[in-house]
């Protein structure tokens, strides 16, 4: 099956800066990337997503590139604010299935 | 939020007891999913379904079993609860296959003793 891998698992940004989290895949069959943000104790929620059609994909502060020939694809957040402090998921979906990452805990420093 | 809700959203049982959560959804979506979240192993899948009595294994599915007799509801099954499950597991629900958006339920928190 899938196998995703997510880094780095833990990130730390001063406010105002710049976040990159970066997710490989392994199946060439994935076609769809979502991203997902989790505050402590909520439920996971999309925040952006990407198909395999298209390699850059932008919603105001949010970005997300994808590179099928290397099977990467990557979460750009700018101008960073404390409420952008919660944990980030990716996955990939090469059909019925969904494939997550172990997620990654952004915590920004006002 | 979607329109799913899960229950119980917090459970203790003992080891050994049977264990049976349920999703239920207003959006009439086909697809449901079981999964279970740990610490440093992000979601990982249980069952999932395609449509009433339609189901199929996820990567996590040993000691777990689901029943979906309805478009709206699809129950997850616990035979017989371990300490190894206790987890926070989240139901979510998709239009359709693969490249959709899915949307998750609030989570039901379950400590096995």
């Amino acid at each position: 099956g899938e196998n995703v891998e997510q880094h780095p698992s833990t990130l730390s940004v001063q406010e105002g800066d710049s976040a990159v989290i970066k997710c490989t895949y392994s199946d060439s069959a994935s076609n769809y990337f979502p991203w997902y943000k989790q505050e402590l104790g909520k439920r996971p929620q999309l925040i952006i997503d990407i198909r395999s059609n298209v390699g850059e994909k932008k919603d105001q502060r949010i970005a997300v590139t994808l590179n099928k020939t290397a099977k990467h694809f990557s979460l750009h957040i700018t101008e960073t604010q404390p409420e952008d402090s919660a944990v980030y998921f990716c996955a990939a979906s090469p059909g019925n299935q969904f494939y997550f990452g172990t997620g990654t805990s952004l915590t920004v420093i006002p | 939020d979607a329109g799913i809700t899960q229950s119980p959203r917090h459970k203790v049982t003992e080891t050994g007891t049977p264990v049976t959560l349920r999703c239920h959804q207003t959006e009439n979506h086909r697809y449901m999913y079981w999964y279970r979240q740990d610490p440093g192993h992000g979601l990982r899948l249980i069952h999932y379904s395609y449509g009433v009595k339609d189901t199929d294994k996820g990567e996590v599915s040993d000691g777990y079993s689901v029943s979906r007799s309805k478009t709206e509801d699809f129950l997850l099954t616990l035979e017989s609860a371990t300490s190894s499950q206790t987890s926070v597991y989240f139901c979510a629900i998709s239009e359709s296959k693969g490249a959709e958006t899915q949307y998750f339920g609030p989570g039901t928190r379950l400590l096995v003793l």
